[in-house]
């Protein structure tokens, strides 16, 4: 079974500062990955998603970038934090079973980040 | 644009029954997926459906019609771990994206 290792758990970090946040995934090979922000009580906000090494499509433009430099491996990545960066950072993993099939996305434990 | 509706916070009480709908706006409706998440925790799958008719697991039941773009979470014999939020989410064909509704919090009380 797939397994998402996200870290780090919580993140505090002052503004202008520099964030990398990596996920890794087990279990599963050319996955699509998902990158969501969730503010507090709020819902996931899709940010970037990738269906392959190097591929990687963007939903809101923001102070935040992704990259996919393994199979498995996702990161999001800021130069400069803002304070509405804060939030809950969860790094989500769908299998590819068939072009065009999503049906069932798993969750890693998430990055509370708040920045100061 | 996409976009997805569903109740704010719903409360109901302990052994009853609840409904949470959920309406959407999408091209390229695939399918309509339904996460539960306890506070401070992670999302967590209950159920999909990419037909129309309704899907069961246990106490959970999933409905979906794609001609009235609508679906509902169904939560039988309701228990206090039962209250979290829950989230109605569409799959797009051949975009690959999971796009994610605000959430409905549910609160279930003795």
């Amino acid at each position: 079974s797939q397994t998402i290792h996200q870290w780090p758990a919580t993140l505090v970090q002052p503004v202008g500062s520099p964030l990398s946040l990596e996920c890794t995934v087990e279990g599963t090979s050319n996955p699509n990955l998902y990158w969501y922000r969730q503010a507090a009580g709020r819902g996931l906000q899709l940010l970037f998603y990738s269906v392959g090494i190097g591929q990687i499509s963007s939903e809101v433009p923001q102070n935040l970038s992704a990259s996919r430099p393994q199979d498995r491996q996702f990161i999001l990545s800021s130069k400069k934090l803002l304070l509405s960066d804060s939030g809950f950072y969860l790094c989500a993993l769908s299998p590819v079973l068939k072009l065009g099939m999503n049906t069932e996305a798993f969750f890693g434990q998430g990055t509370r980040l708040t920045v100061v | 644009g996409q976009s997805l509706e569903q109740p704010s916070e719903v409360t109901a009480v302990e052994g009853a029954i609840v409904q949470i709908n959920c309406t959407y706006q999408t091209s390229g409706f695939y399918g309509l997926s339904w996460y539960q998440q306890h506070d401070g925790g992670a999302p967590t799958f209950l159920s999909y459906n990419g037909l129309d008719g309704l899907e069961e697991t246990g106490r959970f039941s999933s409905f979906l019609s794609r001609s009235d773009s609508y679906g509902y979470l169904l939560l039988q014999e309701l228990q206090m771990k039962d209250s979290a939020s829950y989230f109605c989410a569409v799959s797009h064909t051949g975009g690959f994206k999971t796009i994610f509704g605000a959430g409905t919090r549910l609160f279930v009380k003795a």
